[in-house]
This record gives structure tokens, C-alpha cells and sequence, in this order.
């Protein structure tokens, strides 16, 4: 079965510092790769996904970047972090060709603070 | 687009009481649709899903979810609640055609004894 690691678990960081966020997949191969933030009362918001190396499709404008430098690594970064940045950074993989998407498996998340 | 719209944001219920946390979504295409269950600082585990054949869909801590197509809704319930189903509940589509899946806002379920 698909494993994720994901790390920091937690992280606080000063507005205006840079962020890099790393997550990747054991036990599968070319994986659809995500990001989701959590924010509190709002649910799970799909930030990039991944069908591929090199593939990044990004879901809302925002202060944020992501990256994908080999197959089973998804890295999320930003230049300058905001206080909005805030928030549950899930990273998930699912299994899917683009017929529909039948399950998805996340990571333990890293708990962003800017301050 | 798709969207998912999970009605109530907190349903707090007694231990052994019956709960059922209401999901409804949009699409204009076939989907595939989910439950997931999130612990406190944890990522999301899936509960259970519909893919196709039986509307009926079971998980193997006693909850289960109907797929209604015409009135586009997958409530997931469970007859009788126990302290350790006290978390937040994710309802998810995935469209038939694209390799995004789109989350509902969370139910949060509290058991109280």
C-alpha cells in the first residue's frame, strides 16, 4: 500500500521568510500527486496537483509555488510568506488515470504558523 | 465544476444515538464519491466510497452511506454512535473524467456519554 511522508509536522515561520514543504510517496509509481490547505471551518482547498514530473496545475492564484523534481517527490514553496498563509498542509496521492480518481491517501499534514 | 456541500458543520449527538451527516454535490458528469474521516492533527482516511453498482455503501465500523442520483446526495449514518467516532467527516466528489478530487467543507461529529 501507498505510504506518504510528510514533513515538518509542525513549523512556524515569520512573515517575509521562505518555505519549502516536502512530501513523498513510497509503494506506488507515477502517482497523482496534491496539495491541500485546511483552514479551520472551510474544509480541504486543493492548492496544485501533479499528474507527472515536471507537471504542475495550480487550483487558486496565491502566494504559493509547487514543484515536482522526481516522480515520487511534491515539493510546496513559497518566496514570502504571508500571515494567510497559515494554515493544514496535506500532501495526498491518489490512484487514477484521469477516469476518475478512486481514492485518495494523505499524509499526517504540517501545521503552518506565521507570525 | 463540481462542488460538494456537507448541510450541517457541527452535529453533536449522544453515545448510541443514530447520526446522519447530510452531503449533497453537483456535477454534470458520472462520479465517484467519498467519505473520509479526520483525527485531531491528522491527515484524512477514507471511510468509504461509491464507484458503481450497489447504492448501498458499507464501512467496517458500522457506518454507511446511500447514493441518491436524482436528489444528487450520499448522507453517510450510522444506527448507533460510539465515543471513539468523535472526529471531523469529509464528503468528496471525483468526476469521471479528471484527476481532481473536491472536498465539502467537514461535518464535525462529538459524541457525548
Amino acid at each position: 500500500s501507498q505510504t506518504i511522508h510528510q514533513w515538518p509536522a509542525t513549523l512556524v515561520q515569520p512573515v517575509g521568510s521562505p518555505l519549502s514543504l516536502e512530501c513523498t510517496v513510497e509503494g506506488t509509481s507515477n502517482p497523482n500527486l496534491y496539495w491541500y490547505r485546511q483552514a479551520a471551518g472551510r474544509g480541504l482547498q486543493l492548492l496544485f496537483y501533479s499528474v507527472g514530473i515536471g507537471q504542475i496545475s495550480s487550483e487558486v492564484p496565491q502566494n504559493l509555488s509547487a514543484s515536482r523534481p522526481q516522480d515520487r517527490q511534491f515539493i510546496l514553496s513559497s518566496k514570502k510568506l504571508l500571515l494567510s498563509d497559515s494554515g493544514f498542509y496535506l500532501c495526498a496521492t491518489s490512484t487514477g488515470t484521469g477516469g476518475g480518481q478512486t481514492e485518495a491517501f494523505f499524509g499526517q499534514g504540517t501545521r503552518l504558523t506565521v507570525v | 465544476a463540481q462542488s460538494v456541500t456537507q448541510l450541517d458543520s457541527q452535529v453533536p449527538v449522544f453515545e448510541e444515538a443514530p447520526v446522519e451527516l447530510r452531503c449533497n454535490y453537483s456535477s454534470s458528469v458520472s462520479v465517484y464519491l467519498f467519505w473520509y474521516v479526520q483525527y485531531p492533527n491528522q491527515g484524512l482516511q477514507l471511510l468509504l466510497k461509491y464507484l458503481s453498482g450497489s447504492t448501498l455503501v458499507e464501512s467496517i465500523n458500522g457506518f454507511e452511506a446511500e447514493f441518491n442520483k436524482s436528489q444528487t446526495s450520499f448522507h453517510l449514518r450510522k444506527p448507533s454512535v460510539h465515543i471513539s467516532d468523535t472526529a471531523e467527516y469529509f464528503c468528496a466528489v471525483s468526476d469521471d473524467g479528471g484527476f481532481k478530487t473536491i472536498f465539502g467543507a467537514g461535518t464535525r461529529l462529538f459524541v457525548k456519554a
